[in-house]
């Protein structure tokens, strides 16, 4: 089974570029995670969905930051306008819901560079 | 907030021998879950071992186990018989019993095995 994809796998862009970053969770999953993981500020959590709905964006660092989930097996973070202080790892991660411990299964992640 | 805490930013240890890994956590929550993580240099993320609240009984994963200490809010992880691939970070996580809800992590802990 193919797990958590993401795409870009590398990104290197210019300050004041868009940047898209992509996720295709698990089939049959129901739950989305993005998250961000900086030498600075460690593993954080940006936003979840549930059922495609955004839950929690509370971790969101500002408004230059935008998340999608426009089906069950597609989500976006956008990022307009990047700033040098977003370089960083982004993860996205995958869960099924209701079934105990919900373990939440990550993707490889998009390392993003922005000069 | 929920917040987790690694004391030990490097730990190094000798092949063949045991280390242990320091995490606290703050909560007041009655329910929740624990997990520890490692993160080779490949960067993927990957899920050791974890805990529920509401279980007395210490995780076991081969030579993985952790001492769960609900009370003193404490959730060390013991690796035995280190080895060479067991080299990477480890961060302790803290998720909510309430439902598909986010990882909160400590800052990691390097972990360095000498031959």
């Amino acid at each position: 089974d193919a797990g958590v994809i993401q795409s870009p796998r590398h990104e290197v862009t210019e300050m004041g570029q868009e940047v898209t970053l992509r996720c295709k969770p698990i089939s049959g999953h129901n739950s989305l995670f993005w998250y961000r993981q900086t030498m600075m500020r460690g593993l954080e959590l940006l936003i979840y969905f549930n059922n495609n709905v955004p839950i929690d964006d509370s971790g969101m660092p500002e408004d230059r930051f935008s998340a999608k989930m426009p089906n069950a097996s597609f989500s976006t973070l956008k990022i307009q306008p990047s700033e040098p202080r977003d370089s960083a790892v982004y993860f996205c991660a995958s869960s099924v819901e209701g079934q105990g411990y919900n373990e939440q299964f990550f993707g490889p992640g998009t390392r993003l560079t922005v000069l | 907030a929920q917040t987790v805490t690694q004391s030990q930013p490097e730990m190094s240890v000798q092949e063949a021998e045991t280390v242990t890994l320091s995490c606290t956590y703050d909560t007041s929550e009655s329910d929740y879950y624990l997990f520890w993580y490692k993160q080779p240099p490949s960067r993927q993320m990957i899920l050791v071992i974890r805990q529920e609240a509401y279980k007395q009984q210490n995780a076991t994963e081969n030579r993985f186990s952790v001492n769960f200490q609900k009370a003193a809010k404490s959730f060390s992880l013991k690796i035995s018989d280190s080895q060479l691939g067991d080299a990477a970070m480890y961060f302790c996580a803290y998720r909510g019993g309430g439902g598909a809800d986010g990882l909160t992590f400590g800052k990691g802990t390097h972990l360095i095995i000498q031959p």
